[in-house]
């Protein structure tokens, strides 16, 4: 099946600074690449997700980009805040498993420091 | 307002006491699916459902039943629960397996 390995897995910064994490999947049929957010204490949100025919995509602050060749994709975030402290999660579907199973890294978390 | 409900939300319980964990989304989505969250494992896919009577096993099924008679609800059933099962469980669903998944806000149970 899919394996994902996500990296780092803290990552400390300074308010106004870039971060960066890193995935890498196993399934190279995987297609759909989704990135979730989550606070303490709260539910995994969506906040960008990608697909194998696009190799990038930002929405304000944040991007993700792919490369299906050596088979990672990264989030990046730009002018960071301290709400953007919390755990990120990268996951992979679609590939030999189907798109029914969503396989999830081990997870990042953020430290935004003022 | 969209969401997708959990209950119970937290549970302390003891070894080989069956329990069921509800869960219901009122978004008419075909698509629903458990996780387990675990410290340093991230979230790993227990059961997933594609609709109605459709079921199948995710990651880490053992242990665990599902059901899906009905589209809104996909309960999480622990016939014979054991201390390796303390976990926080997500409840998940999306219009199709393709789209984005919308999480409950999660089970916390304990097996002692």
């Amino acid at each position: 099946g899919e394996n994902v390995e996500q990296h780092p897995s803290t990552l400390s910064v300074q308010e106004g600074d870039s971060a960066v994490i890193k995935c890498t999947y196993s399934d190279s049929a995987s297609n759909y690449f989704p990135w979730y957010k989550q606070e303490l204490g709260k539910r995994p949100q969506l906040i960008i997700d990608i697909r194998s025919n696009v190799g990038e995509k930002k929405d304000q602050r944040i991007a993700v980009t792919l490369n299906k060749t050596a088979k990672h994709f990264s989030l990046h975030i730009t002018e960071t805040q301290p709400e953007d402290s919390a755990v990120y999660f990268c996951a992979a579907s679609g590939g030999n498993s189907g798109y029914s199973t969503l396989t999830f890294g081990k997870g990042t978390m953020l430290l935004v420091s003022p | 307002e969209a969401q997708v409900t959990q209950n119970p939300r937290y549970l302390i319980t003891v070894t080989g006491k069956k329990l069921t964990v509800t869960c219901s989304q009122n978004m008419n989505h075909e698509y629903m699916s458990w996780y387990r969250q675990d410290p340093g494992l991230g979230l790993r896919q227990i059961y997933y459902s594609m609709n109605v009577e459709v079921t199948d096993k995710g990651d880490v099924p053992e242990g665990y039943k599902v059901s899906r008679k009905e589209k809104r609800n996909f309960p999480l059933i622990l016939e014979s629960p054991s201390p390796n099962q303390t976990s926080l469980y997500f409840c998940a669903s999306s219009p199709s397996s393709w789209g984005s998944q919308h999480f409950g806000d999660g089970t916390r149970l304990s097996i002692l």
